[in-house]
């Protein structure tokens, strides 16, 4: 079975300091492991996707993820926070080949201060 | 633009009435999902289709019903037998095998 745990349903950054949104799943088979962004009531944007190439994901707006297997981790970071980067931020596990096992994680809330 | 569409972005229903959402998609993809979306809350999968005419049940599927006439068009009813329908429903599709979902924009349901 899959699952995904999202370590913090709020953030708080700066604009200008970085984002770290922390992301741990669990898989019984070597996972494909997505970020999606929410803004409010518009459905999910992809940001990146790991389906088993190199490790460390390049996304849309600057955002990356380093999936760490030893750790089963996921956690995505972006250098430097913008404020149009607030919105809801969720990690998705897939270990099935038909996809009806996406698993999505609670979500976190990024808040990006002025 | 290939995409996925939903509609109508927002719907009410009184107490006992059925509703329909819709779902259409030009992506060519095989399979679709619905999802419920509740405020603080992440995903949960109502339905799924693999293939046309072929549907599974999700985690919460009481007291929805789905359709899958045609690969383009994936449409949810809420049934009066689903005590607690106010939410925002999200519909999405891919690829078969482990790529990633795109989603449409979501039909938020109040129940009045």
């Amino acid at each position: 079975a899959q699952s995904v745990t999202q370590l913090d349903s709020h953030v708080s950054v700066s604009e200008g300091t970085p984002v770290l949104l922390r992301c741990n799943y669990s898989s019984s088979y070597s996972p494909s492991l997505f970020w999606y962004v929410q803004h409010p009531n518009k459905g999910l944007q992809l940001l990146l996707k790991y389906t088993s190439a190199a490790t460390l994901v390049k996304g849309i707006n600057g955002f990356e993820a380093e999936f760490k297997k030893s750790e089963t981790s996921f956690h995505l970071t972006k250098p430097s926070a913008h404020m149009s980067d607030a919105a809801e931020y969720f990690c998705v596990v897939s270990a099935d080949n038909y996809g009806q096992n996406f698993v999505f994680g609670p979500g976190t809330r990024l808040s990006a201060l002025p | 633009d290939g995409g996925i569409t939903q509609s109508p972005k927002y719907l009410f229903r009184k107490e006992g009435q059925n509703v329909t959402l819709s779902c259409e998609q030009n992506l060519n993809h095989d399979a679709m999902y619905w999802y419920r979306q509740d405020p603080g809350q992440g995903l949960r999968l109502i339905y799924y289709s693999q293939i046309v005419n072929d549907f599974q049940k999700g985690d919460i599927a009481e007291g929805y019903s789905v359709s899958r006439e045609k690969k383009e068009s994936f449409p949810l009813t809420v049934t009066s037998a689903q005590k607690n329908p106010t939410a925002f429903y999200l519909c999405a599709s891919s690829y078969q095998g482990r790529t990633e979902a795109f989603f449409g924009q979501g039909t938020r349901l109040t129940v009045v």
